[in-house]
């Protein structure tokens, strides 16, 4: 089982909807990550939190919102989406640069 | 430039041949350096760190060379379970990952 722990896996939602995808870690890591990963594509990376602050944006677009409430969990709210931002949205967290650890992913249908 | 460059693939092999994978990076400043395996529809999993000393983990080895940055990662005596998609990565002090493109390797019996 994967240490990093994200829900839902699966969401659909419609393009006026607001949701949000969760991720929590219990290994004390102190950076937290959101990738956004495409079929046949490497993940890319959207969001970086060091120390629960927001330390690196890919230029994201705002309609993707992270938050980070502590140290142990990153969320990602969603709203106004549009179907390209459809894709598998992988959260992974990482004491420092040795090892980076992956949730499962929330695999999102944007309709 | 990409940051990380990766051979295309795919690549298609018998069992037990060696298949090597190699990646170059842009940034002379990153720090860290690993390959992950990804299998379909899951998320990628640390495979190994690559460390300048080069490591080896069974029938893996793995290679960075500083100078020509790049990284490569040989696999000996191919199984069947290694078919997935073999991703290089790269970091900094500024904890951002950064991967290939990915190469997919299917191992055939």
């Amino acid at each position: 089982d994967t240490e990093v722990t994200q829900t839902p896996k699966h969401l659909v939602m419609g393009m006026t909807n607001k949701k949000s995808l969760k991720c929590e870690q219990h290994m004390g890591h102190r950076a937290m990550y959101w990738y956004k990963q495409k079929a046949k594509k490497p993940p890319e990376l959207m969001f970086v939190y060091s120390y629960e602050k927001l330390s690196i944006n890919e230029s994201v677009p705002s309609r993707f919102s992270p938050e980070c409430p502590n140290s142990s969990l990153l969320n990602l709210h969603l709203h106004a989406l549009q179907p390209e931002d459809s894709a598998l949205y992988l959260c992974a967290s990482s004491q420092d640069l040795t090892e980076v650890t992956f949730g499962a992913g929330s695999r999102l249908t944007v309709l | 430039r990409k940051e990380v460059e990766q051979d295309p693939g795919p690549f298609n092999v018998p069992e037990g041949a060696t298949v090597a994978f190699n990646c170059t990076y842009s940034n002379s400043a990153s720090q860290s350096f690993f390959w992950y395996r990804q299998d379909c529809r899951k998320e990628p999993k640390l495979l190994m760190s690559v460390y300048s000393s080069g490591n080896e983990d069974g029938r893996f080895t793995a290679q960075l060379n500083r100078a020509s940055q790049y990284i490569s990662l040989l696999i000996r005596d191919s199984k069947l379970s290694d078919s997935a998609t073999y991703l290089c990565g790269s970091g900094g002090s500024n904890y951002k990952l950064t991967f290939g493109k990915g190469t997919l390797l299917t191992v055939n019996p």
